[in-house]
């Protein structure tokens, strides 16, 4: 069965810092694998998404992300985290073969906390 | 801003009573999924229409129902409803059908509904 675990509801980190965001995933077939933000009273906006190909992707506001195949592992990185930065972060995976083609499935969301 | 536009932003009704949840995707995709994003459960997938037909359903109740019309907005259809259906509902759209490798969902900003 496809699914996604964000093992921390919360991650706080200082400006200037580096982020992670940690996310493992598992799917009958290949991993198509994303992560998404949402602000408060906003919906989700698409932050990256990894296919195939160079295991390090990058996104949007100076996002990246790192796919482990052996580790089942897709963590959002950014080098130095902003204040604005905070939010609650979804990583999402979709299997590439079966009835479920198509079907995204979350995380239950890490909130992201970046203190001044 | 996604390009996805729903309506209303906001819903309060009652119990027993029903709604409609609307939705219009980007210029040019031609599947609608919908989700339902509440403190329990999640971000769940609920159903997708891809050019008019069905193409894959989730946890949606019976209660719900959805269609996509030939200018390809969407509504979602609520009757009978519970306290537990207070949520956000997102809906979101992508170009194709769901099975292209590098095909991506955007979002928009969801309807809140509160059963009262």
């Amino acid at each position: 069965a496809q699914s996604v675990a964000q093992p921390e509801d919360q991650v706080n980190v200082a400006e200037g810092n580096p982020l992670t965001v940690k996310c493992t995933y598992s799917v009958s077939g290949n991993p198509y694998l994303f992560w998404y933000v949402q602000y408060p009273n906003r919906g989700l906006q698409f932050l990256l998404k990894y296919i195939t190909g160079d295991n390090l992707v990058k996104g949007s506001y100076g996002f990246e992300a790192e796919f482990n195949k052996s580790q089942t592992s897709f963590h959002l990185k950014k080098p130095s985290a902003l204040v604005s930065d905070s939010a609650l972060y979804f990583c999402a995976v979709r299997d590439d073969r079966g009835s479920t083609l198509g079907r995204l499935y979350f995380g239950r969301g890490t909130q992201l906390t970046v203190w001044p | 801003d996604s390009g996805v536009t729903q309506t209303p932003k906001h819903l309060i009704t009652a119990t027993g009573q029903r709604v409609t949840l609307r939705c219009s995707p980007r210029s040019g995709d031609l599947s609608v999924y919908w989700y339902q994003q509440s403190l329990d459960q999640g971000l769940q997938f609920l159903i997708q229409y891809y050019n008019g037909e069905e193409r894959a359903k989730g946890n949606i109740l019976e209660r719900f129902s959805a269609q996509q019309f030939p200018d390809l907005h969407s509504e979602l259809n609520l009757s009978s409803l519970e306290l537990g259906d207070s949520a956000l509902y997102f809906c979101a759209s992508s170009v194709g059908g769901g099975g292209l490798a590098g095909e991506t969902q955007y979002f928009g900003p969801g309807t809140r509904l509160l059963v009262l």
